[in-house]
């Protein structure tokens, strides 16, 4: 079955990039809506944005200016990009595959175990 | 953007009690509504889609349904391995948002 695993930094200072890989295994990354969200320490989730087609992006508004998700078909890999990191990017950061159904149903429905983050002043 | 509220945020229940959660959203979502269950220091886990769809696996104690812009988690006959916190999610538009969450804990 499809398994998810994400890589990267643990600490990231502030106002640098954050880097994070998701390594895709038992599925191909050509196909679904690989996603990554993130949920800071005893906060809600929140989704950061999905690649599909391996070229294809949709970001939340409230962080487009600052992420790039991209996908690595020879590698079968996604990877996020989040510049100019604050504190509150602190997070565990999670990357999941989604498909949708009938152009209006959007769900998750395999998760990587996630990765914490940690920014620092 | 349709934002998600979330209700109860906490939940207090004994093993075998029926519980419900229920989730509004801003506007209507045509029933794209998704149902998450997150233990601690674990990734959530699908459980339901498009408000009734009980994911392949999953107990059919769990159940989901909709009423306009309104979505209820129900769960029959709680079992100890169901504490744990509840998320909702808008799959209907981008940015596809969650609820806050519902904590339920054993009383």
């Amino acid at each position: 079955q499809v398994q998810l695993q994400e890589s990267g930094p643990g600490l990231v200072k502030s106002s640098e990039t954050l880097s994070l890989t998701c390594t895709v295994s038992g599925g191909s990354i050509s196909s679904s809506y690989w996603s990554w969200i993130r949920q800071p320490p005893g906060k809600a989730l929140e989704w950061i944005g999905f690649v599909y087609n391996s070229a294809n992006t949709n970001y939340n508004p409230s962080l487009k200016s600052r992420v790039t998700i991209s996908a690595d078909s020879s590698k079968n890999q996604l990877s996020l990009n989040l510049s100019s990191v604050t504190t509150a990017d602190t997070a565990v950061y999670y990357c999941a595959r989604g498909a949708i159904l009938q152009f209006y149903f959007f769900f998750m429905d395999v998760w990587g175990k996630g990765t914490t983050v940690a920014v620092s002043s | 953007d349709i934002q998600m509220t979330q209700s109860p945020s906490s939940l207090s229940a004994s093993v075998g009690d029926n519980v419900t959660i229920t989730c509004r959203a801003s506007q209507i979502s045509y029933n794209s509504l998704n149902w998450y269950q997150q233990k601690p220091g674990t990734a959530p886990k699908l459980l339901i889609y498009a408000a009734s769809r009980l994911r392949s696996g999953v107990p059919s104690r769990f159940s989901g349904s909709a009423s306009g812009a309104d979505f209820t988690l129900t769960i029959s006959s709680l079992q100890p391995e169901d504490f744990a916190t509840y998320y909702c999610q808008q799959g209907y538009s981008s940015p596809y948002s969650f609820g806050q969450g519902t904590k339920l804990e054993i009383k």
